[in-house]
Formats: structure tokens, C-alpha cells, sequence
């Protein structure tokens, strides 16, 4: 079974802070991404990285940065967390051959 | 107008019902479509798949995809109270893709 790690469940940054949110799978995938879920307007496409140091805009790509030292890791970072990044993040990797995507368990971040 | 649409719901039905879930699309270039079940506060999980027009049935679920009037649908036979969760459909434009276009998700809740 593919497994996606998120290193929080839950977190909470104050407006300003520099936050990491790191994705680990247990696979040789080389594609990985980032999601924020909101009500209302669904999942939508922050970064995506289809190999190691390479990385892609999404469809809201502001406000945040991505890291891919290692193709196991893909690390979301919102360089000076706002309240309007308050939300779920969902990293997913995508197995080749296929179109299924698979996702992490989230991390719902609240940023005061 | 959005990619795709689906309705947020909530669905709520009675335990043993037939629950149809849909999402309409505007892009004529999607070939693959999935259905994916979210509880909450854990990550998406890839429950359908299918390509291009046609059904496919795994259990009690039942995915139809009709290319020509763009819309899709997943159908729930005895529908159970483990079934209460989001629904999402995701789109894709060509295999391998890696960019899949979700839809918000429906609400279902099947009450005993």
C-alpha cells in the first residue's frame, strides 16, 4: 500500500511566522503536490514537483514556496504565514502509469 | 464558470437507499474521471476510476461517465451510515496526467 505522511495532524502559527509543512512517502514516485481544501472552492493546486529540485506552479502558487531535496520529501513553506492560509493542506503523490493521486491524512493549519 | 461543478450538498438519506451523486464538466478534453470519498478530518481516498464514456461497478458503487452531456455520476446501492463523507470528482486530460481538476465535493449523510 502507498503511504503519504504529513509531519502535523494540526498546527498552530501566528501571523508572520515562517511555517513548514513537510510530506513524506514511502514510494519511488517521482510526482508529488500540494493541495489547500477550503469550503466551498475545493482543493486547489499551491506546487507540484514532477522530480528531485524541480518544482511547478500551481493554480495559487502566492504566498508560498516548495522544497524537493529528496524524492521521498516535498516540503510546503508560506514564507510569513496570514490568516487567509488558515486552512487544510493535502499533499498527494501520483503513481506512474496510472491517474491515481494519492493523499496524506492533511494538516488543518490555523494561523492567528 | 468552473471546470467542473458538483452540488455541496448536504445529501441526506435514509440508510438502504439509492444515493446519486453527480458533477457536470466544461472541458471536453477530460478522458479520466474518478470519485474520491473523504471523512472528515482525514485525506482524500480514491474509490472510483474510470475512462472515457461508460460504467463501472465495484460493490455497491456504480461510476457512469456520459462524455457527450459532460456529466458524471456515482451511484450508491444500500447505502450504509459508513458511507457518510464527502464525495469528490476529479478529472484528468490524458493519461499519466498529473494534474487532476477536483470538484468542491457533496456531503452525503446516510442516517439509520
Amino acid at each position: 500500500d502507498v503511504k503519504v505522511t504529513q509531519s502535523s495532524r494540526y498546527l498552530v502559527k501566528r501571523t508572520g511566522e515562517k511555517v513548514f509543512l513537510e510530506c513524506v512517502q514511502d514510494m519511488d514516485h517521482e510526482n508529488m503536490f500540494w493541495y489547500r481544501q477550503d469550503p466551498g472552492l475545493g482543493l486547489r493546486l499551491i506546487y507540484f514537483s514532477y522530480d528531485v529540485k524541480m518544482k511547478e506552479k500551481g493554480d495559487i502558487p502566492e504566498g508560498y514556496s516548495v522544497s524537493r531535496e529528496k524524492k521521498e520529501r516535498f516540503s510546503l513553506i508560506l514564507e510569513s504565514a496570514s490568516t487567509n492560509q488558515t486552512s487544510m493542506y493535502l499533499c498527494a503523490i501520483h503513481e506512474a502509469g496510472a491517474n491515481e493521486q494519492f493523499f496524506g491524512p492533511g494538516t488543518r493549519l490555523t494561523v492567528l | 464558470q468552473k471546470e467542473v461543478e458538483q452540488d455541496p450538498g448536504p445529501l441526506s438519506v435514509p440508510e438502504g437507499a439509492i444515493v446519486s451523486l453527480n458533477c457536470t464538466y466544461s472541458n471536453s478534453a477530460f478522458q479520466y474521471f474518478m470519485w474520491y470519498r473523504q471523512y472528515s478530518r482525514k485525506g482524500p481516498e480514491l474509490l472510483m476510476y474510470t475512462y472515457s464514456s461508460g460504467n463501472k461497478e465495484d460493490g455497491r458503487f456504480t461510476a457512469q461517465v456520459d462524455k457527450s452531456s459532460k456529466y458524471i455520476s456515482l451511484f450508491i446501492r444500500d447505502s450504509q451510515p459508513s458511507d457518510s463523507a464527502t464525495y469528490l470528482c476529479a478529472m484528468g486530460r490524458s493519461y499519466n496526467t498529473d494534474k487532476l481538476i477536483f470538484g468542491t465535493g457533496t456531503r452525503l449523510q446516510v442516517f439509520p
